[in-house]
């Protein structure tokens, strides 16, 4: 099937510990973004990258890390320095051209603090 | 005052009823948006793009109002599956990237 893969779909995390969300895509898209989402909030960017082995930082990066090795994959790590990470994590890929390119989601990662 | 802007509602409508929300986007150099739809602890889902003046999809319709910088969606004769969330989202160059902005949603809720 043609998609993207989000994995784990629940996260616990303790106190002090860093986690990575894995992001799998097999839809040939250059661009991959990470969203985190909290109770009645919109989507907030965490990071994106717009080709392999380059990235950028998003609107809320702070805590957070990413690596774009490959094309297919585009792993996040909530580290220990993100003091509220209780949230819903989602991947997506954007196909088509420029500003009227889509995007298109994993089914997302809910991660919680134990 | 945010990029994107959508009244949080919720709204509740009756089955088969027509119900209609607007998006509002400050930025005008928003070229092209989109409505998703999202259930639950689920992920967003295109509903429909819009890059001028409208579109539409079966009991779906979007418009783009650029004078007065909104975008609408209307769902005519709507069914209990209509019940979600509705996301808008603009679409625009910023210095060589595409910036997406998210609006908070809308809360729909089909009332049988």
């Amino acid at each position: 099937d043609g998609g993207i893969t989000q994995s784990p779909k629940y996260l616990f995390r303790k106190e002090g510990q860093n986690v990575t969300l894995s992001c799998e895509q097999n839809l040939n898209h250059d661009a991959m973004y990470w969203y985190r989402q909290d109770p009645g909030q919109g989507l907030r960017l965490i990071y994106y990258s717009q080709i392999v082995n380059d990235f950028q930082k998003g609107d809320i990066a702070e805590g957070y890390s990413v690596s774009r090795e490959k094309k297919e994959s585009f792993p996040l790590t909530v580290t220990s320095a993100q003091k509220n990470p209780t949230a819903f994590y989602l991947c997506a890929t954007r196909g088509g051209s420029g500003v009227f390119g889509k995007l298109f989601f994993g089914s997302g990662t809910q991660l919680s603090v134990l | 005052r945010k990029e994107v802007e959508q009244d949080p509602g919720p709204f509740n409508v009756p089955e088969g009823a027509t119900v209609a929300f607007n998006c509002t986007y400050s930025n005008s150099a928003s070229q092209s948006f989109f409505w998703y739809r999202q259930d639950c602890r689920k992920e967003p889902k295109l509903l429909m793009s819009v890059y001028s003046s409208g579109n539409e999809d079966g009991r779906f319709t979007a418009q783009l109002n650029r004078a007065s910088q909104y975008i609408s969606l209307l769902i005519r004769d709507s069914k209990l599956s209509d019940s979600a969330t509705y996301l808008c989202v603009g679409s625009r160059s910023n210095f060589g990237n595409e910036k997406l902005t998210f609006g908070t949603g809308t809360r729909l809720t089909i009332i049988p």
